[in-house]
This record gives structure tokens, C-alpha cells and sequence, in this order.
């Protein structure tokens, strides 16, 4: 059972550059969220998905999107990587019956 | 987005001794409460949940106590040992899904 997978776990951009995070997870839990990571700043929600089909967006949703068209996978797109996206992304699944699993994180720098 | 505050950023106990971390949330609704530890390079991990209906859990040499009077939160770890060096985090959730953390506390334990 390996639960909540991200990858890559580091990964450079140049400012415009586009790319993806990948997030699984195999406990076929319906709610899944992204977070960003800053130093002082605690964990702050990106976006979320409460099953596939169906997301929406959390407390710093933009210059990012998703999508869920499968219950395992939540993938988290940049379309136009900015310096100030710079962060450690965090990927969760769960519910609160059952509490929240984290992947790993990808460290994102952007230059 | 919540509020969700931690009184000390910063906590160093000598092994063997208790740790007691606090934590205010300011979302009266919210009615579901997470402790997660996090250590250097890792995701944050799931450590003790507590309902609003309930006034204090325990669970192995962790303990937290909810005084939704005063919105207050706290975790109590006995006997600390060196390995619960980490920074943790109280987490809200009203009703939903999603969790809005606080900006964590360091706890240093020395030997």
C-alpha cells in the first residue's frame, strides 16, 4: 500500500515555464487537496477535489489548475511558473472519518 | 480562509520531560481538529484528532485537550524523546473536507 505518491520530488523552472505535479494515492479515498509550503506560513490549501469530476478551489488557487478525472490521481498544473510559486507542494488524501494522508512534497524552485 | 494561530513558534524541552503545544483557532463552527508532526524534508503526519463533542483524547504518550470556550487547542507529549523533534501543526476543519493549518511550532528536544 504505498498511499499518497508525488512526483516529481524536486523540480527547477524557469519564470513561464509550464508544468505538472502528479499526485496518486491507492486508498481510494474521494477527497483529495493540494498544498503549498512557505517558510512562516504554514501549509495553505491550493485546491481540493471531493471526488472525480469535481474540484474547487482553496485559500491561493491562483496561477494553478487542476483536474480529477480518475479517484487516484489529482494532478496540479503551473501554466506560467512565477519566482513567487516557489515552494514545497504537498499533496493529501482522506476524509475526517478516517483523518488526512500526505505524499512526500516536491520542492519547487523557480528562477 | 481560517485563522488558525500557534502560541509559540518555538518550544526546546530536555528529553524526558513533558512538551505542551498550543494552538487558537478563531472559526467557532469548526468542529474537527488534527495534530500533525512534520520532520526535516518530510510531509506532515497524521499524530491525534479530536471532535468537537469531546473535550480531550489520548493516545500513545499524546494527549490533546479542545476548550472550545476559548477556542483553544493543545498538545501534550510526555516524556519527550529526541525523536519528536519536528515541527507540528494544529489543523480546522468545519464540516467539510478541508483543513486550514496553523504557521506550526518548532520543537527541539535536547538530550
Amino acid at each position: 500500500n504505498a498511499g499518497v505518491t508525488q512526483t516529481p520530488k524536486f523540480q527547477v523552472l524557469k519564470t513561464g515555464q509550464s508544468m505538472t505535479l502528479q499526485c496518486a494515492q491507492d486508498m481510494n479515498h474521494e477527497y483529495m487537496s493540494w498544498y503549498r509550503q512557505d517558510p512562516g506560513m504554514g501549509l495553505r490549501l491550493i485546491h481540493y477535489s471531493v471526488g472525480a469530476g469535481i474540484t474547487d478551489q482553496g485559500e491561493v488557487p491562483n496561477g494553478y489548475n487542476v483536474s480529477r478525472s480518475t479517484t487516484e490521481d489529482f494532478p496540479l498544473r503551473l501554466l506560467s511558473a512565477a519566482p513567487s510559486q516557489t515552494s514545497v507542494y504537498f499533496c493529501a488524501s482522506g476524509d475526517r472519518r478516517y483523518g488526512y494522508t500526505f505524499g512526500s512534497g516536491t520542492r519547487l524552485t523557480v528562477v | 480562509g481560517e485563522s488558525v494561530g500557534l502560541h509559540l513558534p518555538t518550544l526546546s524541552v530536555q528529553e524526558g520531560d513533558n512538551s505542551i503545544i498550543n494552538c487558537a483557532y478563531s472559526n467557532s463552527a469548526s468542529d474537527y481538529f488534527i495534530w500533525y508532526k512534520q520532520e526535516s524534508g518530510k510531509g506532515p503526519q497524521f499524530i491525534i484528532d479530536i471532535r468537537s463533542n469531546m473535550d480531550k483524547r489520548q493516545g500513545q504518550r499524546v494527549t490533546v485537550l479542545l476548550n472550545k470556550t476559548v477556542k483553544h487547542l493543545s498538545l501534550q507529549i510526555a516524556a519527550t524523546q529526541p525523536g519528536d523533534s519536528a515541527v507540528y501543526f494544529c489543523a480546522e476543519n468545519e464540516a467539510g473536507n478541508q483543513f486550514y493549518f496553523g504557521t506550526g511550532t518548532s520543537l527541539t528536544v535536547i538530550p
